[in-house]
């Protein structure tokens, strides 16, 4: 079964430090990773995806991420936080294709970002 | 496009009533998914159709909870009768799903209290 798990449940930054959030993933094929991220009383944001390819992805508001099949991780980073990226983030892991009902995604616990000024 | 619309946002009810969630996905898209978000449990995935017919309910937590896809513009997630155990964070998505799977769009949720 696909599982993902995110070790940090909450971590705090200065404004302008780098970050980076960790992903493990627990999956039998080619996995499809996300990262999003949710702002207080919204909904889920997608920030960026892999599916093949280039190993290293470009997402919105300056995130990227890594994927490391040797490690099994797909680790989000930014170099220099903003006070308005404190949100809660969450790591997806599904199937690159569908196969008949293995189609759904698994979210991680999340990791809830304080930024502090 | 307006997203995927999620209504109401905010719903206050007393035990043992009828509640019913409701979601319009995005035009087009095939795929629709219930998640239910606790403090407890995180995200949880409740049911998902394809094409309005439901393909896994097995994250639906109990008889109490129902799904309905009348067509591919509209759901409804039913929790009859209600307890205060389901309150959380009901969110809807909706995906476009033709071989590649593709990322989910998500609606804004509702926040459903029994008291």
């Amino acid at each position: 079964a696909q599982s993902v798990t995110q070790p940090d449940i909450h971590i705090t930054v200065s404004e302008g430090a780098s970050l980076e959030l960790r992903c493990n993933y627990s999956y039998g094929a080619t996995p499809y990773l996300f990262w999003y991220v949710q702002s207080p009383g919204q909904g889920l944001q997608l920030l960026l995806k892999y599916f093949s390819g280039d190993t290293l992805v470009q997402g919105i508001k300056g995130f990227e991420a890594e994927f490391k099949r040797s490690q099994s991780s797909f680790n989000l980073r930014k170099p220099s936080v903003h006070w308005s990226d404190a949100a809660e983030y969450f790591c997806a892991v599904g199937p690159s294709y569908l196969t008949g009902t293995a189609s759904k995604l698994t979210f991680g616990t999340g990791t809830r970002l304080q930024v502090t000024l | 496009d307006a997203g995927v619309i999620q209504s109401p946002r905010h719903e206050v009810t007393e035990m043992g009533q009828e509640v019913t969630l409701r979601c319009k996905p995005i035009s087009g898209h095939n795929s629709l998914f219930w998640y239910r978000q606790t403090m407890m449990r995180g995200l949880e995935l409740l049911i998902y159709f394809n094409n309005n017919v439901p393909i896994d309910d097995s994250g639906m937590p109990e008889d109490r909870f129902s799904a309905k896809m009348p067509n591919a513009s509209f759901s409804t997630l039913k929790i009859q009768p209600s307890e205060p155990r389901d309150s959380a964070v009901y969110f809807c998505a909706s995906s476009f799903r033709q071989g590649r799977n593709t990322e989910a769009f998500f609606g804004q949720g509702t926040r459903l209290t029994v008291v």
